[in-house]
């Protein structure tokens, strides 16, 4: 299994809402991700966990919160959002440096959940 | 921090042409610099990479090339189809970080049947 699940695919939701984006992945990945997308723009980085820890945050407003449950789900938390905040939400995962020998570098995302802030 | 710069931002060619893609980077401690292309409402996805240890690598229809006294690293697309048209990023990280790539801006690629 070489996939990274996430849902919703699309969520709309008002400003005053909470909400929350998931993702899975069952590769054995200790690095997951979360990453935000305009339209044509590359992926900007938010959060990274590594072994369950939350190693990265990129000065990311505390209306979006990240959390992991365990080594193969992430979610993220949505509250108050902003119009500015609709985006493509992407998911990713990676080998960790904890496993050099078979640490290939490379992402793997998932579908993204495409989010509407009204 | 790392620095990448992608060139050009468009790029239309014709099917059967060649297409290249440019990016430099500035910082000497990248040593991995993976090329993902992201089609259309779907997620980017990893085409090809290299090592800061090689100079080239091809995969098909595609290379990618790597100047490191330049800092700079190609993607060679030959033979070009309709379904090469996408949106392609370069990166660079170091290989075990690879959380902290700093992406290039993209090119977007159109390949006219």
């Amino acid at each position: 299994d070489t996939e990274v699940t996430q849902t919703p695919k699309h969520l709309v939701m008002g400003m005053t809402n909470k909400k929350s984006l998931k993702c899975e992945q069952h590769m054995g990945h200790r690095a997951m991700y979360w990453y935000k997308q305009k339209a044509k723009k590359p992926p900007e980085l938010m959060f990274v966990y590594s072994y369950e820890k939350l190693s990265i945050n990129e000065s990311v407003p505390s209306r979006f919160s990240p959390e992991c449950p365990n080594s193969s789900l992430l979610n993220l938390h949505l509250h108050a959002l902003q119009p500015e905040d609709s985006a493509l939400y992407l998911c990713a995962s990676s080998q960790d440096r904890g496993e050099l020998a078979r640490n290939t570098g490379e992402l793997f995302f998932g579908e993204g959940s495409r989010l509407t802030v009204l | 921090g790392e620095n990448v710069e992608q060139h050009p931002s468009t790029l239309s060619v014709q099917e059967g042409d060649s297409a290249v893609i440019k990016c430099t980077y500035s910082d000497s401690a990248s040593n991995y610099f993976p090329w993902y292309k992201q089609e259309l409402g779907k997620r980017p996805q990893l085409i090809i990479d290299i090592r800061s240890n090689v100079g080239e690598k091809k995969d098909q229809r595609i290379a990618v090339t790597l100047n490191k006294t330049a800092k700079h690293f190609s993607l060679h697309i030959t033979e070009t189809q309709p379904e090469d048209s996408a949106v392609y990023f370069c990166a660079a990280s170091i290989r075990t970080n690879a959380g902290k790539s700093t992406f290039g801006d993209g090119t977007t690629l159109t390949v006219k049947p």
